[in-house]
């Protein structure tokens, strides 16, 4: 069975203060990983998508690598409005059914 | 434009009532999901068209009955709903065909059950 897992579950950050999550998989047949950002009662926000080992994306404070077995979201500086749950989602043959990760509660303090 | 628009934003129905979750995108794209996401949980798929027809049912209820009456909306027709069925359901839409699979979400409709 295919598994997407995240960590931490939660990070608690200063401002200015950079980190990375983590995602692993098992996804038989892999064709990328999304990333997406989700703010309390709304809808996740497509970031990136990652297609293969070695492949990196930036947007302003956010960077994206991916390698064979998991992908990070390094954080350059955090800012209090980063703070969102992060979700990770891989999908494979098909395209359509993705898996996604359970998530990193980030929290930027002030 | 990447924005997929659902109504109601909120929704309170009774056990016996029958009400309708409506999804609308613009963008061109001939895949539309429905997810169901709970609190504090990752959403979770439960129907997907293609082309306007069903090619996804992740073995849900048959109280939650899909429809893609066109290329551009998506309803999610509920019926006879139980107390646990209350959650943010979310649309999404991509491309079905080419390059870029990326799913853009709606703002979700939060359903309670009472």
């Amino acid at each position: 069975e295919d598994q997407v897992t995240q960590s931490p579950e939660a990070l608690r950050l200063q401002e200015g203060e950079s980190s990375s999550l983590n995602c692993s998989y098992t996804v038989s047949g892999l064709r990328g990983l999304f990333w997406y950002r989700q703010d309390p009662g709304k809808g996740p926000e497509f970031l990136f998508t990652l297609y293969s080992a070695g492949e990196e994306k930036e947007k302003e404070r956010l960077k994206a690598t991916l390698t064979k077995k998991e992908s990070f979201l390094h954080i350059t500086a955090p800012k209090p409005e980063d703070s969102a749950t992060y979700l990770c989602a891989s999908f494979a043959e098909g395209y359509q059914k993705v898996t996604f990760g359970t998530g990193t509660k980030l929290q930027v303090i002030p | 434009d990447t924005e997929v628009t659902q109504t109601p934003k909120h929704l309170v129905m009774g056990m016996t009532n029958k009400k309708s979750l409506k999804c609308e995108q613009h963008m061109g794209h001939r895949a539309m999901y429905w997810y169901k996401q709970k609190a504090k949980k990752p959403p979770e798929l439960m129907f997907v068209y293609s082309y306007e027809k069903l090619s996804i049912n992740e073995s849900v209820p048959s109280r939650f009955s899909p429809e893609c009456p066109n290329s551009s909306l998506l309803n999610l027709h509920l019926h006879a709903l139980q107390p646990e069925d209350s959650a943010l359901y979310l649309c999404a839409s991509s491309q079905a065909r080419g390059f870029s699979y990326e799913q853009y979400f709606g703002p979700g409709t939060r359903l309670t059950v009472t």
